[in-house]
């Protein structure tokens, strides 16, 4: 099975910050990654597709970065509404596998 | 509007079983791969299984290859997940989603607990 390592676990930040969460997986996974965000008591939402392809309708302020076996989200100004946990997805290889999560808090 | 809504959650004893059901809306379940993923707090979000939009194609988790089965009525619009011989292990949230370039959406989860 490729094992997805998220770092941090995670991290306080302020409104207006950039925040940088990574994703390394334990094999090439070509661009099959995705990006989630997901809120207490809400299903997870999709905010990057194929490694950077930005999901429609959510903000130009997400972006995902990498190749092979790192990758990126990154938030370049923090806002309120982005304090959740974030999860990012292989889909290249079944078993497909996500990372642990990153706690986006506030600071 | 695409939504997938999940029901059939409940608590059961090891060794049981239980059928959950994911109603879609919005698509055509058979257009598309579909899943079900499960969140539990030790081992975050973990991949299930999936049906292929043939309605006949499936893969599974090891961990539940054997006892748990996918499938689908084009009918109703539904996918199912049957979960025999259940284990503490198995006590998650599970979630439907559809398959495309990854998971595009996620149902809200139906909460499972095996526990005697």
């Amino acid at each position: 099975d490729i094992q997805m390592t998220q770092s941090p676990s995670s991290l306080s930040a302020s409104v207006g910050d950039r925040v940088t969460i990574t994703c390394r997986a334990s094999q090439g996974i070509s661009n099959n990654l995705g990006w989630y965000q997901q809120k207490p008591g809400k299903a997870p939402k999709r905010l990057i597709y194929t490694t950077s392809s930005l999901q429609t309708g959510v903000p130009s302020r997400f972006s995902g970065s990498g190749s092979g076996t790192e990758f990126t989200l990154t938030i370049s100004s923090l806002q309120p509404e982005d304090f959740a946990t974030y999860y990012c997805l292989q889909h290249n290889n079944y078993p497909w596998t996500f990372g642990q999560g990153t706690k986006v808090e506030i600071k | 509007e695409v939504q997938l809504v999940e029901s059939g959650g409940g608590l059961v004893q090891p060794g049981g079983s239980l059928r959950l059901s994911c109603a879609a809306s919005g698509f055509t379940l058979s257009d598309y791969w579909m899943h079900w993923v499960r969140r539990t707090p030790g081992k975050g979000l973990v991949w299930v299984a999936r049906l292929d939009s043939n309605g006949r194609t499936t893969n599974y988790a090891d961990s539940v290859k054997g006892r748990f089965t996918v499938s689908r009525d084009d009918a109703k619009n539904t996918m199912y997940l049957q979960m025999n011989s259940l284990r503490a292990e198995d006590t998650a949230v599970y979630y439907c989603v559809r398959g495309l370039w990854g998971i595009d959406y996620w149902g809200q989860g139906t909460l499972v607990t095996v526990s005697s």
